[in-house]
């Protein structure tokens, strides 16, 4: 079955720098990568996705790369902001189960 | 408008016991996921259906687990004889439709299952 790896498991960033997470993933027949944001004691949050025909996707202060020869992807979110701290999950979809795949998560933390 | 509803958000039973969690999807919604978050790690998938039926029940970790959608819109996961290993976050998504037609997962706040 897939596999998805995350890193790294915890990230410090001062206010206002930019924040990269990645993640790599196995089944080379998933063709859809969400990112989720958790804040503690609620669900995750769909913040941005992409579909593997597609190589970037940006929206305001986020975006993800795709790069389906070396099978990874990246969360990208600049500018942060203190509402930014959460732990983010990424996701593989399409390798053969019906539910997605996550990652371990990344706690980010945004220092002031 | 209203989004996934999980109740109850807190549920403390004892070993042995049997349980019931309830997911209310948003309505519109033909497909629905059941996963399980232990701490610290990410949601692990149990179970999808695709309006009434269980199209995919790959990952229950046994038989104890069982989770029913009678009208195509409720679901509810049951758990018998409930072991300490099973304390988790139980978290419900739904989908506008089957996987190939709207990837899109919604999740809801999730139902957190205490066994002692």
């Amino acid at each position: 079955g897939e596999n998805v790896e995350q890193h790294p498991s915890t990230l410090s960033v001062q206010e206002g720098d930019s924040a990269v997470i990645k993640c790599t993933y196995s089944d080379s027949a998933s063709n859809y990568f969400p990112w989720y944001k958790q804040e503690l004691g609620k669900g995750p949050q769909l913040i941005i996705d992409i579909r593997s025909n597609v190589g970037e996707k940006k929206d305001q202060r986020i975006a993800v790369t795709l790069n389906k020869t070396a099978k990874h992807f990246s969360l990208h979110i600049t500018e942060t902001q203190p509402e930014d701290s959460a732990v983010y999950f990424c996701a593989a979809y399409g390798g053969g189960a019906d539910g997605l795949t996550f990652g371990k998560g990344t706690h980010l933390i945004i220092q002031p | 408008g209203a989004g996934v509803s999980q109740t109850p958000s807190n549920k403390v039973t004892e070993k042995g016991k049997y349980v019931e969690l309830r997911c209310d999807p948003i309505s519109g919604h033909t497909a629905l996921y059941w996963y399980r978050q232990s701490l610290g790690q990410g949601p692990e998938f149990l179970i999808y259906f695709q309006g009434t039926g269980a199209a995919d029940d790959s990952g229950l970790p046994n038989d104890r687990f069982f989770a029913v959608r009678p009208e195509g819109s409720v679901s509810t996961l049951k758990i018998q004889r409930t072991e300490r290993g099973d304390s988790a976050v139980y978290l419900c998504a739904s989908s506008l439709g089957p996987g190939h037609l709207s990837y899109e997962q919604y999740f809801g706040p999730g139902t957190r299952l205490t066994v002692t």
